[in-house]
């Protein structure tokens, strides 16, 4: 079956600093890839989506690359900031059936000033 | 819009009670979901829908059972409450099943 493998956090970093979440998949067919982020008590967000490969899915700084070859989707950012801090999830759709969205176990992040 | 509305919030439930987890959209999509997040886990599907009259199990359907008389709403209805089932559940929705869906703000559920 599918699954989505993340990164265990949680991952603290300092403002400014360069972040990774690395993210590998395993699926069956052409998935579409996303990242989700969830803040404190909320819902989860649509981060940003990639749906081929070689695909860049971006979106507030936040950017990952589709790569089918080593199966992974890892997101980055730049430059962190204390707003960024939230749990972050790596998700796969099927490319057939019921579409329903495959979740890793999330990534919490942390960004001290 | 609204979007997605869950409720209640929150709910504290003893052990045999039922309830019903409420979910309703105004976007006029067709595939709703509902999934469990449990600590430090990601979600897991209970149940979705691709249409009004239309329901299918999901990954972890057990002790659950939802209905969808409408294109709007969706509810999740729990029979008899076990402390297994103390989790945040999420309701979502999407108009295609190839877009991604759009996320309730959660109904946090501890049984006692």
């Amino acid at each position: 079956g599918n699954s989505v493998t993340q990164m265990e956090g949680p991952v603290t970093l300092s403002e400014e600093a360069f972040l990774t979440i690395n993210c590998t998949y395993t699926a069956t067919g052409y998935p579409s890839l996303f990242w989700y982020v969830q803040y404190p008590g909320e819902g989860l967000q649509l981060l940003l989506k990639a749906t081929k490969a070689d695909d860049k899915g971006s979106n507030k700084g936040f950017e990952a690359t589709y790569r089918k070859e080593t199966t992974s989707f890892h997101l980055e950012k730049g430059s962190v900031q204390v707003s960024d801090s939230a749990v972050y999830f790596c998700a796969l759709s099927e490319s057939t059936g019921r579409r329903a969205l495959t979740f890793g176990s999330g990534t919490r992040l942390q960004v001290q000033p | 819009n609204a979007g997605v509305t869950q409720t209640p919030k929150f709910r504290i439930l003893k052990i045999g009670q039922s309830m019903t987890l409420q979910c309703t959209q105004d976007m006029n999509h067709n595939y709703m979901y509902w999934y469990r997040q449990d600590p430090g886990m990601g979600l897991k599907l209970i149940y979705y829908s691709v249409g009004a009259g239309i329901t299918d199990k999901g990954e972890v359907p057990n002790g659950y059972n939802v209905s969808r008389s409408t294109t709007e709403d969706f509810p999740l209805r729990l029979e008899l409450a076990a402390p297994s089932q103390t989790s945040v559940y999420f309701c979502a929705s999407s108009y295609d099943r190839g877009q991604p869906p759009l996320f309730g703000q959660g109904t946090r559920l501890t049984v006692v």
